[in-house]
Protein backbone atom coordinates (compact mmCIF):
# COMPACT_ATOMS: atom_id res chain seq x y z
CA UNK A 1 0.00 0.00 0.00
CA UNK A 2 1.01 3.45 -0.27
CA UNK A 3 1.32 5.26 2.80
CA UNK A 4 0.69 8.86 3.03
CA UNK A 5 2.13 11.13 5.47
CA UNK A 6 0.67 14.62 6.22
CA UNK A 7 2.66 17.42 8.23
CA UNK A 8 1.97 18.91 10.91
CA UNK A 9 -0.89 17.13 12.75
CA UNK A 10 -2.11 20.20 14.31
CA UNK A 11 -1.86 23.60 12.57
CA UNK A 12 -3.15 27.09 14.14
CA UNK A 13 -3.50 30.53 12.23
CA UNK A 14 -4.57 33.99 12.53
CA UNK A 15 -7.59 35.15 10.07
CA UNK A 16 -6.48 35.95 7.55
CA UNK A 17 -3.29 34.63 7.36
CA UNK A 18 -1.63 31.47 5.14
CA UNK A 19 -2.18 27.91 6.21
CA UNK A 20 0.43 25.24 4.76
CA UNK A 21 -0.55 21.83 4.70
CA UNK A 22 2.26 19.23 3.26
CA UNK A 23 1.20 15.56 2.48
CA UNK A 24 4.17 13.37 1.41
CA UNK A 25 3.25 9.63 -0.46
CA UNK A 26 5.92 6.41 -0.10
CA UNK A 27 5.92 5.99 -3.77
CA UNK A 28 4.81 8.57 -6.66
CA UNK A 29 1.24 9.34 -7.77
CA UNK A 30 2.49 10.82 -10.46
CA UNK A 31 0.52 8.52 -13.50
CA UNK A 32 3.05 8.96 -16.72
CA UNK A 33 0.31 8.21 -19.21
CA UNK A 34 -1.46 11.18 -18.80
CA UNK A 35 1.26 13.11 -16.48
CA UNK A 36 -2.04 13.62 -13.93
CA UNK A 37 -1.20 12.76 -10.01
CA UNK A 38 -3.43 10.68 -8.68
CA UNK A 39 -3.67 13.13 -5.17
CA UNK A 40 -6.92 14.51 -3.23
CA UNK A 41 -8.00 16.66 -0.41
CA UNK A 42 -10.92 16.50 1.66
CA UNK A 43 -11.89 18.90 4.36
CA UNK A 44 -14.01 17.34 7.46
CA UNK A 45 -15.80 19.42 9.61
CA UNK A 46 -17.19 17.96 13.09
CA UNK A 47 -20.08 15.60 12.53
CA UNK A 48 -19.91 16.26 8.87
CA UNK A 49 -18.83 14.02 5.86
CA UNK A 50 -15.52 14.78 3.99
CA UNK A 51 -15.88 17.67 1.23
CA UNK A 52 -13.64 16.89 -1.75
CA UNK A 53 -12.01 19.99 -2.28
CA UNK A 54 -9.16 19.78 -4.45
CA UNK A 55 -8.44 16.51 -7.22
CA UNK A 56 -5.67 15.85 -9.65
CA UNK A 57 -3.36 17.39 -6.86
CA UNK A 58 -4.56 20.99 -7.59
CA UNK A 59 -7.60 20.95 -9.92
CA UNK A 60 -10.99 22.55 -7.56
CA UNK A 61 -13.82 20.87 -7.14
CA UNK A 62 -16.55 23.07 -8.44
CA UNK A 63 -17.55 25.50 -5.35
CA UNK A 64 -14.98 25.10 -3.40
CA UNK A 65 -13.77 29.13 -3.00
CA UNK A 66 -10.50 29.76 -4.60
CA UNK A 67 -8.28 30.76 -1.24
CA UNK A 68 -8.10 27.01 -1.88
CA UNK A 69 -4.79 25.93 -3.49
CA UNK A 70 -3.13 22.46 -3.96
CA UNK A 71 0.21 21.56 -5.91
CA UNK A 72 3.08 19.35 -5.88
CA UNK A 73 3.92 16.47 -8.01
CA UNK A 74 5.29 12.83 -7.85
CA UNK A 75 5.85 12.49 -3.92
CA UNK A 76 5.44 15.72 -1.96
CA UNK A 77 1.81 17.54 -2.14
CA UNK A 78 1.02 21.01 -0.43
CA UNK A 79 -2.77 22.42 0.25
CA UNK A 80 -2.65 26.26 0.66
CA UNK A 81 -5.39 28.55 2.44
CA UNK A 82 -4.21 31.82 1.33
CA UNK A 83 -6.11 33.69 3.55
CA UNK A 84 -7.90 32.12 6.25
CA UNK A 85 -11.21 31.83 7.29
CA UNK A 86 -13.72 31.25 10.50
CA UNK A 87 -15.53 28.84 8.23
CA UNK A 88 -11.92 27.06 7.25
CA UNK A 89 -11.23 25.37 10.68
CA UNK A 90 -11.61 21.63 9.95
CA UNK A 91 -9.59 18.40 9.42
CA UNK A 92 -7.78 18.37 6.54
CA UNK A 93 -7.25 14.78 4.96
CA UNK A 94 -4.90 13.88 1.46
CA UNK A 95 -5.38 10.81 -0.51
CA UNK A 96 -4.02 8.85 -3.06
CA UNK A 97 -6.24 7.05 -6.12
CA UNK A 98 -2.87 6.25 -8.30
CA UNK A 99 -2.98 2.66 -6.38
CA UNK A 100 -6.96 1.81 -7.16
CA UNK A 101 -8.18 0.02 -5.88
CA UNK A 102 -5.96 0.17 -2.88
CA UNK A 103 -7.26 3.91 -1.92
CA UNK A 104 -5.35 5.75 0.99
CA UNK A 105 -5.53 8.09 3.74
CA UNK A 106 -3.41 10.45 5.17
CA UNK A 107 -4.08 11.01 9.04
CA UNK A 108 -5.45 14.02 8.61
CA UNK A 109 -4.23 17.71 9.77
CA UNK A 110 -6.33 19.74 12.57
CA UNK A 111 -6.55 23.17 11.61
CA UNK A 112 -7.45 25.65 14.16
CA UNK A 113 -7.56 28.98 14.26
CA UNK A 114 -4.77 31.35 16.96
CA UNK B 1 -28.07 16.78 -8.03
CA UNK B 2 -26.93 13.07 -6.73
CA UNK B 3 -27.59 12.13 -3.00
CA UNK B 4 -26.58 9.54 -0.96
CA UNK B 5 -27.75 7.86 2.51
CA UNK B 6 -26.86 5.11 4.45
CA UNK B 7 -29.29 3.43 6.60
CA UNK B 8 -28.38 0.12 9.05
CA UNK B 9 -28.60 -0.82 12.61
CA UNK B 10 -26.23 1.57 14.82
CA UNK B 11 -25.55 -1.50 17.04
CA UNK B 12 -24.34 -4.80 16.27
CA UNK B 13 -23.16 -7.42 18.47
CA UNK B 14 -19.59 -9.18 18.62
CA UNK B 15 -19.21 -11.77 16.01
CA UNK B 16 -22.36 -11.22 14.34
CA UNK B 17 -22.39 -9.47 10.70
CA UNK B 18 -22.83 -6.03 10.06
CA UNK B 19 -25.67 -5.17 7.47
CA UNK B 20 -25.26 -1.13 5.73
CA UNK B 21 -27.45 0.28 2.91
CA UNK B 22 -26.65 2.97 0.75
CA UNK B 23 -29.74 4.99 -1.16
CA UNK B 24 -28.68 6.75 -4.10
CA UNK B 25 -31.18 9.97 -5.26
CA UNK B 26 -31.03 12.30 -8.03
CA UNK B 27 -29.35 9.70 -10.57
CA UNK B 28 -29.08 6.25 -11.69
CA UNK B 29 -26.05 3.71 -9.83
CA UNK B 30 -26.21 1.78 -13.20
CA UNK B 31 -24.49 5.13 -14.98
CA UNK B 32 -20.58 3.97 -16.38
CA UNK B 33 -17.88 6.03 -14.90
CA UNK B 34 -19.18 5.85 -11.19
CA UNK B 35 -17.75 3.29 -8.70
CA UNK B 36 -19.48 3.01 -5.28
CA UNK B 37 -17.40 2.80 -2.34
CA UNK B 38 -17.80 2.26 1.23
CA UNK B 39 -15.79 4.19 3.59
CA UNK B 40 -15.27 3.61 7.77
CA UNK B 41 -13.93 6.25 9.90
CA UNK B 42 -13.27 4.88 13.43
CA UNK B 43 -13.60 7.40 16.42
CA UNK B 44 -11.52 10.44 16.43
CA UNK B 45 -9.38 8.93 13.42
CA UNK B 46 -8.88 8.96 10.33
CA UNK B 47 -10.59 7.69 7.24
CA UNK B 48 -10.39 3.76 5.84
CA UNK B 49 -11.86 2.43 2.26
CA UNK B 50 -13.35 -0.62 2.93
CA UNK B 51 -14.02 -1.33 -0.71
CA UNK B 52 -16.39 -0.54 -4.04
CA UNK B 53 -18.33 -1.95 -6.48
CA UNK B 54 -19.15 -0.98 -9.92
CA UNK B 55 -22.03 -0.78 -11.55
CA UNK B 56 -21.39 -4.09 -13.45
CA UNK B 57 -21.14 -6.02 -10.12
CA UNK B 58 -17.46 -5.79 -10.32
CA UNK B 59 -16.21 -5.32 -6.66
CA UNK B 60 -13.07 -4.55 -5.25
CA UNK B 61 -12.10 -4.75 -1.21
CA UNK B 62 -9.38 -3.60 1.03
CA UNK B 63 -7.17 -6.34 1.58
CA UNK B 64 -6.57 -5.95 5.02
CA UNK B 65 -10.71 -6.50 5.02
CA UNK B 66 -11.40 -8.99 2.11
CA UNK B 67 -12.20 -11.94 3.87
CA UNK B 68 -14.77 -10.47 5.78
CA UNK B 69 -16.65 -7.52 3.62
CA UNK B 70 -19.16 -8.58 1.24
CA UNK B 71 -20.77 -5.35 -1.31
CA UNK B 72 -23.28 -5.98 -3.40
CA UNK B 73 -26.06 -3.76 -5.94
CA UNK B 74 -29.18 -3.35 -6.07
CA UNK B 75 -30.28 -1.46 -9.28
CA UNK B 76 -34.65 -2.04 -9.14
CA UNK B 77 -34.04 -0.06 -5.62
CA UNK B 78 -30.93 2.70 -6.59
CA UNK B 79 -29.28 1.08 -3.61
CA UNK B 80 -26.06 -0.73 -2.66
CA UNK B 81 -24.68 -2.11 0.43
CA UNK B 82 -22.29 -3.88 2.86
CA UNK B 83 -22.00 -6.54 4.58
CA UNK B 84 -19.17 -7.17 7.44
CA UNK B 85 -18.67 -10.55 9.08
CA UNK B 86 -17.64 -11.52 12.35
CA UNK B 87 -17.35 -8.11 14.03
CA UNK B 88 -15.54 -6.99 16.84
CA UNK B 89 -15.22 -3.52 19.02
CA UNK B 90 -12.41 -2.33 16.13
CA UNK B 91 -15.35 -2.42 13.80
CA UNK B 92 -17.08 0.36 16.04
CA UNK B 93 -16.84 3.19 13.19
CA UNK B 94 -18.50 5.96 11.55
CA UNK B 95 -19.19 4.21 7.93
CA UNK B 96 -20.10 6.13 5.08
CA UNK B 97 -21.04 5.63 1.62
CA UNK B 98 -19.17 7.78 -1.05
CA UNK B 99 -19.53 8.09 -5.44
CA UNK B 100 -16.14 7.60 -6.63
CA UNK B 101 -14.38 8.23 -9.91
CA UNK B 102 -11.12 7.22 -11.35
CA UNK B 103 -10.50 11.19 -12.03
CA UNK B 104 -12.15 12.86 -8.82
CA UNK B 105 -11.69 10.22 -6.11
CA UNK B 106 -14.36 10.32 -3.01
CA UNK B 107 -16.86 13.24 -4.99
CA UNK B 108 -19.56 12.65 -3.11
CA UNK B 109 -20.44 11.22 0.25
CA UNK B 110 -23.83 10.00 2.38
CA UNK B 111 -23.75 11.61 5.67
CA UNK B 112 -22.52 8.31 7.24
CA UNK B 113 -24.00 6.11 10.12
CA UNK B 114 -22.16 5.21 13.33
CA UNK B 115 -21.95 2.13 13.93
CA UNK B 116 -21.51 0.00 17.39
CA UNK B 117 -20.26 -3.09 18.15
CA UNK B 118 -21.04 -4.15 21.58
CA UNK B 119 -22.86 -6.96 23.52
Amino acid sequence: DIVMTQSPDSLAVSLGERATIKCKSSQSVLYSSNNKNYLAWYQQKPGQPPKLLIYWASTRESGVPDRFSGSGSGTDFTLTISSLQAEDVAVYYCQQYYSTPSYTFGQGTKLEIK
Amino acid sequence: QVQLQESGPGLVKPSQTLSLTCTVSGGSISSGGYYWSWIRQHPGKGLEWIGYIYYSGSTYYNPSLKSRVTISLDTSKNQFSLKLSSVTAADTAVYYCARTTLARAFDIWGQGTMVTVSS
